[in-house]
Protein backbone atom coordinates (compact mmCIF):
# COMPACT_ATOMS: atom_id res chain seq x y z
CA UNK A 1 0.00 0.00 0.00
CA UNK A 2 3.06 2.15 0.12
CA UNK A 3 3.78 2.22 -3.21
CA UNK A 4 3.81 4.13 -5.95
CA UNK A 5 4.20 2.39 -9.23
CA UNK A 6 6.29 4.03 -12.35
CA UNK A 7 6.15 3.61 -15.71
CA UNK A 8 7.65 3.51 -18.36
CA UNK A 9 11.03 2.52 -17.44
CA UNK A 10 12.52 4.38 -20.24
CA UNK A 11 11.18 6.86 -22.85
CA UNK A 12 12.39 8.34 -26.17
CA UNK A 13 11.03 11.51 -27.81
CA UNK A 14 11.68 13.43 -31.09
CA UNK A 15 12.59 17.18 -29.90
CA UNK A 16 8.93 19.03 -29.42
CA UNK A 17 6.99 16.19 -28.99
CA UNK A 18 4.91 15.07 -26.15
CA UNK A 19 6.74 13.49 -23.23
CA UNK A 20 4.03 11.41 -20.77
CA UNK A 21 5.07 9.22 -17.75
CA UNK A 22 2.48 7.65 -15.60
CA UNK A 23 2.25 6.60 -11.98
CA UNK A 24 -0.32 4.92 -10.00
CA UNK A 25 -0.68 4.74 -5.88
CA UNK A 26 -2.73 2.78 -3.39
CA UNK A 27 -3.05 4.19 -0.61
CA UNK A 28 -5.42 7.26 -0.14
CA UNK A 29 -3.76 9.31 2.55
CA UNK A 30 -1.34 10.40 0.06
CA UNK A 31 -1.95 14.21 -0.37
CA UNK A 32 1.12 14.83 -2.01
CA UNK A 33 2.31 14.47 -5.16
CA UNK A 34 5.88 15.53 -5.92
CA UNK A 35 7.27 14.87 -9.61
CA UNK A 36 11.41 15.22 -9.42
CA UNK A 37 14.01 15.68 -11.73
CA UNK A 38 17.72 13.94 -11.86
CA UNK A 39 20.55 15.17 -14.11
CA UNK A 40 23.23 12.40 -14.55
CA UNK A 41 25.86 12.94 -11.58
CA UNK A 42 23.19 15.49 -9.39
CA UNK A 43 20.55 14.85 -7.01
CA UNK A 44 17.17 14.95 -7.74
CA UNK A 45 15.58 18.58 -7.65
CA UNK A 46 11.96 19.30 -7.37
CA UNK A 47 10.26 20.19 -10.55
CA UNK A 48 6.14 20.50 -10.13
CA UNK A 49 4.03 19.10 -7.02
CA UNK A 50 0.23 18.89 -6.40
CA UNK A 51 -2.10 18.11 -4.03
CA UNK A 52 -5.40 15.87 -5.27
CA UNK A 53 -7.74 18.75 -4.37
CA UNK A 54 -6.87 20.13 -8.52
CA UNK A 55 -6.74 17.64 -11.37
CA UNK A 56 -4.32 19.85 -12.98
CA UNK A 57 -1.42 22.03 -12.74
CA UNK A 58 0.91 23.58 -15.06
CA UNK A 59 4.15 25.13 -14.98
CA UNK A 60 5.36 27.00 -17.94
CA UNK A 61 5.89 23.00 -20.18
CA UNK A 62 5.50 20.91 -17.46
CA UNK A 63 1.88 20.01 -16.13
CA UNK A 64 0.56 17.63 -13.70
CA UNK A 65 -2.34 15.62 -14.69
CA UNK A 66 -4.25 14.11 -11.04
CA UNK A 67 -6.92 11.21 -11.32
CA UNK A 68 -8.12 11.28 -7.72
CA UNK A 69 -10.76 8.32 -7.94
CA UNK A 70 -8.32 6.29 -10.29
CA UNK A 71 -5.21 7.02 -8.09
CA UNK A 72 -2.95 8.16 -10.84
CA UNK A 73 -1.13 11.12 -11.81
CA UNK A 74 0.95 11.73 -14.50
CA UNK A 75 3.64 14.29 -16.08
CA UNK A 76 3.50 16.10 -19.29
CA UNK A 77 6.11 17.64 -21.14
CA UNK A 78 5.31 19.62 -24.02
CA UNK A 79 7.56 20.72 -26.55
CA UNK A 80 10.24 18.66 -25.23
CA UNK A 81 13.86 19.63 -25.92
CA UNK A 82 17.17 17.72 -25.52
CA UNK A 83 17.53 19.51 -22.46
CA UNK A 84 14.60 17.85 -20.69
CA UNK A 85 17.08 14.62 -21.24
CA UNK A 86 17.10 13.07 -17.40
CA UNK A 87 15.38 10.38 -14.94
CA UNK A 88 11.90 11.50 -13.95
CA UNK A 89 10.72 9.91 -10.61
CA UNK A 90 7.20 10.43 -9.62
CA UNK A 91 6.64 10.46 -5.63
CA UNK A 92 3.79 10.78 -2.80
CA UNK A 93 3.82 11.22 0.66
CA UNK A 94 0.53 12.02 3.51
CA UNK A 95 0.27 15.36 5.03
CA UNK A 96 2.40 14.83 8.39
CA UNK A 97 6.14 16.28 7.82
CA UNK A 98 6.77 13.10 9.74
CA UNK A 99 5.73 11.03 6.83
CA UNK A 100 8.33 9.97 4.38
CA UNK A 101 7.93 10.66 0.41
CA UNK A 102 7.47 7.45 -1.22
CA UNK A 103 9.52 7.63 -4.48
CA UNK A 104 8.56 5.62 -8.05
CA UNK A 105 10.92 3.54 -9.29
CA UNK A 106 12.10 6.57 -12.11
CA UNK A 107 11.64 7.23 -16.06
CA UNK A 108 14.53 7.43 -18.19
CA UNK A 109 13.64 9.89 -20.62
CA UNK A 110 16.06 10.49 -23.75
CA UNK A 111 14.90 13.63 -26.02
CA UNK A 112 16.23 13.10 -29.61
CA UNK A 113 17.54 16.42 -31.26
CA UNK B 1 22.93 29.11 0.23
CA UNK B 2 25.06 26.85 -0.79
CA UNK B 3 22.58 23.62 -0.48
CA UNK B 4 23.14 20.16 0.79
CA UNK B 5 27.19 19.31 1.21
CA UNK B 6 28.04 15.53 1.26
CA UNK B 7 31.65 14.43 1.27
CA UNK B 8 33.68 12.54 -0.37
CA UNK B 9 31.61 12.66 -3.78
CA UNK B 10 33.39 9.49 -4.74
CA UNK B 11 34.64 6.97 -2.31
CA UNK B 12 36.34 3.60 -3.21
CA UNK B 13 37.55 1.02 -0.78
CA UNK B 14 37.73 -2.64 -0.55
CA UNK B 15 35.63 -5.49 1.21
CA UNK B 16 35.96 -5.31 4.68
CA UNK B 17 36.66 -1.77 5.34
CA UNK B 18 34.54 1.11 7.05
CA UNK B 19 33.41 4.02 5.32
CA UNK B 20 32.02 7.27 6.65
CA UNK B 21 29.75 9.51 4.44
CA UNK B 22 29.24 13.09 5.55
CA UNK B 23 26.84 15.23 4.96
CA UNK B 24 25.85 19.21 6.10
CA UNK B 25 22.03 20.39 5.25
CA UNK B 26 21.32 23.56 4.31
CA UNK B 27 20.84 25.91 7.48
CA UNK B 28 17.68 26.28 8.98
CA UNK B 29 16.30 23.00 7.95
CA UNK B 30 15.08 20.67 10.91
CA UNK B 31 14.55 17.37 8.41
CA UNK B 32 17.85 15.05 6.76
CA UNK B 33 17.26 12.25 4.99
CA UNK B 34 19.71 9.61 4.29
CA UNK B 35 18.93 7.76 0.61
CA UNK B 36 20.34 5.23 -1.52
CA UNK B 37 20.05 5.00 -5.29
CA UNK B 38 21.08 1.60 -7.15
CA UNK B 39 19.52 0.98 -10.66
CA UNK B 40 18.27 -2.33 -9.51
CA UNK B 41 16.39 -0.66 -6.57
CA UNK B 42 15.80 2.82 -7.30
CA UNK B 43 15.52 5.58 -4.86
CA UNK B 44 15.59 3.81 -1.34
CA UNK B 45 15.13 5.53 1.90
CA UNK B 46 17.45 4.82 4.79
CA UNK B 47 16.72 7.13 7.45
CA UNK B 48 15.80 10.58 8.36
CA UNK B 49 16.28 12.69 11.17
CA UNK B 50 14.15 15.50 12.93
CA UNK B 51 15.95 18.10 14.99
CA UNK B 52 18.51 15.59 15.24
CA UNK B 53 16.58 12.83 16.63
CA UNK B 54 15.91 9.44 13.74
CA UNK B 55 12.67 9.18 13.24
CA UNK B 56 12.54 5.98 11.18
CA UNK B 57 15.71 4.13 10.57
CA UNK B 58 13.58 1.46 8.80
CA UNK B 59 15.29 1.37 5.58
CA UNK B 60 18.58 0.91 7.19
CA UNK B 61 19.54 -2.76 5.42
CA UNK B 62 21.52 -4.22 8.37
CA UNK B 63 23.52 -3.86 11.63
CA UNK B 64 26.40 -3.19 9.41
CA UNK B 65 25.10 0.33 8.44
CA UNK B 66 24.43 3.21 11.29
CA UNK B 67 23.85 7.23 10.92
CA UNK B 68 24.59 9.89 13.57
CA UNK B 69 23.52 13.51 13.85
CA UNK B 70 25.45 15.31 16.23
CA UNK B 71 24.62 18.61 15.71
CA UNK B 72 21.66 20.87 13.34
CA UNK B 73 24.77 20.75 10.38
CA UNK B 74 26.26 17.56 10.61
CA UNK B 75 25.43 14.07 9.82
CA UNK B 76 27.45 10.79 9.27
CA UNK B 77 26.55 7.47 7.58
CA UNK B 78 29.06 4.79 8.38
CA UNK B 79 29.04 1.08 6.96
CA UNK B 80 31.23 -1.21 8.69
CA UNK B 81 32.65 -3.43 7.60
CA UNK B 82 31.45 -2.80 3.74
CA UNK B 83 30.50 -5.04 1.30
CA UNK B 84 30.17 -4.98 -2.64
CA UNK B 85 26.68 -4.78 -2.46
CA UNK B 86 26.70 -1.76 -1.09
CA UNK B 87 28.25 0.29 -4.01
CA UNK B 88 25.19 2.93 -4.91
CA UNK B 89 24.99 6.33 -4.72
CA UNK B 90 24.20 8.10 -1.53
CA UNK B 91 22.19 10.85 -1.23
CA UNK B 92 21.42 13.33 1.95
CA UNK B 93 18.24 16.04 1.77
CA UNK B 94 17.74 18.33 3.69
CA UNK B 95 13.90 19.88 4.23
CA UNK B 96 12.40 22.92 6.09
CA UNK B 97 9.44 25.46 6.25
CA UNK B 98 11.19 27.99 3.91
CA UNK B 99 11.63 27.35 -0.30
CA UNK B 100 9.46 26.73 -3.53
CA UNK B 101 7.54 24.30 -1.32
CA UNK B 102 7.41 23.92 2.07
CA UNK B 103 8.69 21.05 3.36
CA UNK B 104 10.46 20.00 0.22
CA UNK B 105 13.61 18.08 -0.20
CA UNK B 106 16.75 19.07 -1.15
CA UNK B 107 18.95 16.73 -2.52
CA UNK B 108 22.71 17.27 -2.25
CA UNK B 109 25.17 16.05 -4.86
CA UNK B 110 25.52 12.54 -3.89
CA UNK B 111 28.53 10.15 -2.43
CA UNK B 112 29.18 7.03 -5.13
CA UNK B 113 30.71 4.49 -3.33
CA UNK B 114 32.72 1.54 -4.95
CA UNK B 115 33.18 -1.70 -2.91
CA UNK B 116 35.59 -4.01 -3.98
Amino acid sequence: QQQVKQSPQSLIVQKGGISIINCAYENTAFDYFPWYQQFPGKGPALLIAIRPDVSEKKEGRFTISFNKSAKQFSLHIMDSQPGDSATYFCAARKGNRDDKIIFGKGTRLHILP
Amino acid sequence: DAGVIQSPRHEVTEMGQEVTLRCKPISGHDYLFWYRQTMMRGLELLIYFNNNVPIDDSGMPEDRFSAKMPNASFSTLKIQPSEPRDSAVYFCASSGTSGRAAYEQYFGPGTRLTVT
